[in-house]
């Protein structure tokens, strides 16, 4: 099965809530990200925490990091329509397992207005 | 910067038929992925390259080959194709392993 594995699949919420993504992982890691997909496009950076750190923050984006129980979560506060998008994590394996990026299923936030 | 192209965006092939994916970047990284989209599946690794002239297999490898002539591009090849490798494939690029990935638009892949 997948490295990564979100939680939940989809997320439908209004405008100006907030939307919590969750994420768990398997094995250690080097850091996780967070990439947004919008229909039909390729996916866009938001987001990286080292396995050192355990909350980042970037505009209307936390992202929080449990290593002890392989899990991640991202929070987008005061949600826009334009927010509606999938959301990935991605693991990033430590350099003596190659190093590659892992992706999970994803998470369909709809956001409407 | 046109950061990273892909090329075709869209194809649809017939069961045995061959084609070449080409990948393009401008911001001249190291690190070259293909990686393969699937409804439920999230993005699969197929091949990677980690410098010119170097490629090494990801996690769905079998059915593809790459190669990595020059630092800028990355081609993913189909020399058979099969039914099963209908899906959207993404080309992407990093200048760091490990670090934030740059991904292209996609070419959508009918095998029929």
């Amino acid at each position: 099965s997948q490295q990564g594995e979100e939680d939940p699949q989809a997320l439908s919420i209004q405008e100006g809530e907030n939307a919590t993504m969750n994420c768990s992982y398997k094995t250690s890691i080097n850091n996780l990200q967070w990439y947004r997909q919008n229909s039909g496009r390729g996916l866009v950076h938001l987001i990286l925490i080292r396995s050192n750190e355990r909350e980042k923050h970037s505009g209307r984006l936390r992202v929080t990091l449990d290593t002890s129980k392989k899990s991640s979560s991202l929070l987008i506060t005061a949600s826009r329509a334009a927010d509606t998008a999938s959301y990935f994590c991605a693991t990033a394996l430590p350099y003596n397992q190659g190093g590659k990026l892992i992706f999970g299923q994803g998470t369909e936030l709809s956001v409407k207005p | 910067n046109a950061g990273v192209t892909q090329t075709p965006k869209f194809r649809v092939l017939k069961t045995g038929q061959s084609m070449t994916l080409l990948c393009a970047q401008d911001m001249n990284h190291e690190y070259m992925y293909w990686y393969r989209q699937d409804p439920g599946m999230g993005l699969r690794l197929i091949h990677y390259s980690v410098g010119e002239g170097t490629t090494a297999k990801g996690e769905v490898p079998d059915g593809y080959n790459v190669s990595r002539l020059k630092k800028q591009n990355f081609l993913l090849g189909l020399e058979s194709a099969a039914p099963s490798q209908t899906s959207v494939y993404f080309c992407a690029s990093s200048p760091v392993v490990r670090n934030e990935q740059f991904f292209g638009p996609g070419t959508r892949l009918t095998v029929l």
